[in-house]
């Protein structure tokens, strides 16, 4: 079964201090693109970052950063100098190359303490 | 660019009834994909729809149906709606087979 887990439901962090969120997915595929995605209490889901399976190279966008150990079917999201804006829940998710569905985990809560 | 919208924003049915939620994709994408968010969970995959076809179907009976017209907007219907059913819908489009899954704010469904 293809899932992905996110073993934090909820975390904390100072502003302007950094934060990694944890994510581990299980798939037999070897061709597969993973994302984490931000949902704000208005509810309407943002891409952050995404990143191909078939490359080893970790993505980065502005203050968002991934540790994406393959091997290990870990894909971390480290946000740096957080912000309040980034309250949000934070969601984990992949899609195999061949499939049309996004595959989401249960999410974790984010909160930046002023 | 208005993006990915929704309507309504808010539903209350009763057990029993049929609902219709509706979505009008971003300007230039043709695929459009739904998704059932649960209260506390992540979403979850319904179907997708391109060139007025169901492309792909997640695990969800046969009460849920869809339809996408020519200009690429779409409707979720869903029968005999159950307490279950409560959720936020959530519908994202995209160009088919693309990564850029652009979200709309979502349609709460409430069923009491």
């Amino acid at each position: 079964a293809q899932t992905v887990t996110q073993s934090q439901p909820e975390m904390s962090v100072q502003e302007a201090e950094t934060v990694t969120l944890s994510c581990t997915y299980d798939t037999s595929e070897s061709d597969y693109y993973l994302f984490w995605y931000k949902q704000p209490p208005s509810r309407q889901m943002i891409l952050v970052i995404r990143q191909e399976a078939y490359k080893q190279q970790n993505a980065t966008e502005n203050r968002f950063s991934v540790n994406f150990q393959k091997a290990a079917k870990s894909f971390s999201l480290k946000i740096s100098d957080s912000q309040l804006g980034d309250a949000a829940m934070y969601f984990c998710a992949y899609r195999i190359d061949r499939d049309d569905k996004i595959i989401f985990g249960k999410g974790t809560r984010l909160h930046i303490l002023p | 660019d208005a993006g990915v919208t929704q309507s309504p924003t808010h539903l209350i049915k009763t057990r029993g009834q049929q609902v219709t939620l509706r979505c009008s994709p971003k300007s230039g994408h043709d695929t459009v994909s739904w998704y059932q968010q649960a209260l506390g969970q992540g979403p979850q995959f319904i179907f997708q729809y391109y060139e007025e076809e169901e492309r792909q179907r997640g695990n969800f009976p046969d009460r849920f149906s869809g339809h996408q017209f020519p200009n690429y907007s779409s409707e979720l219907n869903v029968n005999a709606l159950l307490l279950g059913d409560s959720a936020l819908y959530l519908c994202a489009s995209s160009l088919i087979r693309g990564n850029d899954l652009i979200f709309g704010p979502g349609t709460r469904l409430t069923v009491l």
